[in-house]
């Protein structure tokens, strides 16, 4: 148990249905990030939100949007996907978000995402 | 071009036997942390090396940062089953750069 909580941890939606995804943590942690991991491929960092507001979003297709209400939770939006989507979705959260000094990031156990 | 080169990328060994794990790039890295995965489960951290040359030691687990920063190995003495997992390493690249660049893993598995 790392503190991050991700639902929900299995979902499979056909390529017209929205869904949203789900990370709760209550760490205290000011910033907060969606990773993509797929098979043969490295860890993909999606978006970071620091304080609740988005700090990089990287070159992620418009049929994935976050959202960040608070610094507890952090949710990603997912509608129109298409079978190469499907992925495991991790979110991770830090204390802050300069990772450059060893900062740990702390990870969810995951959403792992079938799009049909 | 991927930025961390992890090797080998699956290994599979007796339990008892020694290995060493390598995470290398030819960029240099502000700091470096090796996670593991088990399976349904996210990365958890196992250790941060932060200065060139570090060597940082967890149990049977023994982390070295090259000099330069730019690679780093993991190896692990009299392997246990416990063990097994995918075996990740992640850099800071710095400059104020967020979040950390993974490398695609080493699959482990130490059979009894």
């Amino acid at each position: 148990e790392t503190g991050v909580t991700q639902t929900p941890r299995h979902l499979v939606m056909g390529m017209t249905n929205k869904k949203s995804l789900k990370c709760e943590q209550h760490l205290g942690h000011n910033a907060m990030y969606w990773y993509k991991q797929s098979a043969k491929k490295p860890l993909e960092l999606m978006f970071v939100y620091s304080l609740e507001e988005r700090v990089e979003n990287n070159s992620v297709p418009s049929r994935f949007s976050p959202e960040c209400p608070n610094s507890s939770h952090l949710f990603l939006h997912l509608h129109t996907l298409q079978p190469e989507d499907s992925a495991l979705y991790l979110c991770a959260s830090s204390l802050n978000r300069w990772v450059r000094d060893g900062t740990e990031a702390f990870f969810g156990q995951g959403t792992r995402l079938t799009v049909v | 071009t991927q930025l961390l080169e992890q090797s080998p990328q699956f290994l599979s060994i007796q339990e008892g036997e020694n290995l060493t794990v390598y995470c290398n790039s030819s960029s240099v890295f502000s700091s470096l942390q090796w996670y593991r995965q088990e399976p349904g489960e996210g990365p958890v951290l196992l250790v941060t090396v932060v200065t060139g040359g570090e060597v940082k030691k967890l149990k049977r687990l023994t982390f070295q940062f090259g000099d330069a920063r730019k690679d780093s190995s993991l190896h692990i003495t009299a392997a246990q089953p416990g063990d097994t997992g995918l075996y990740l390493c992640a850099g800071a690249i710095g400059g104020g750069a967020d979040g950390l660049t993974f490398g695609k893993g080493t699959h482990l598995i130490i059979q009894p």
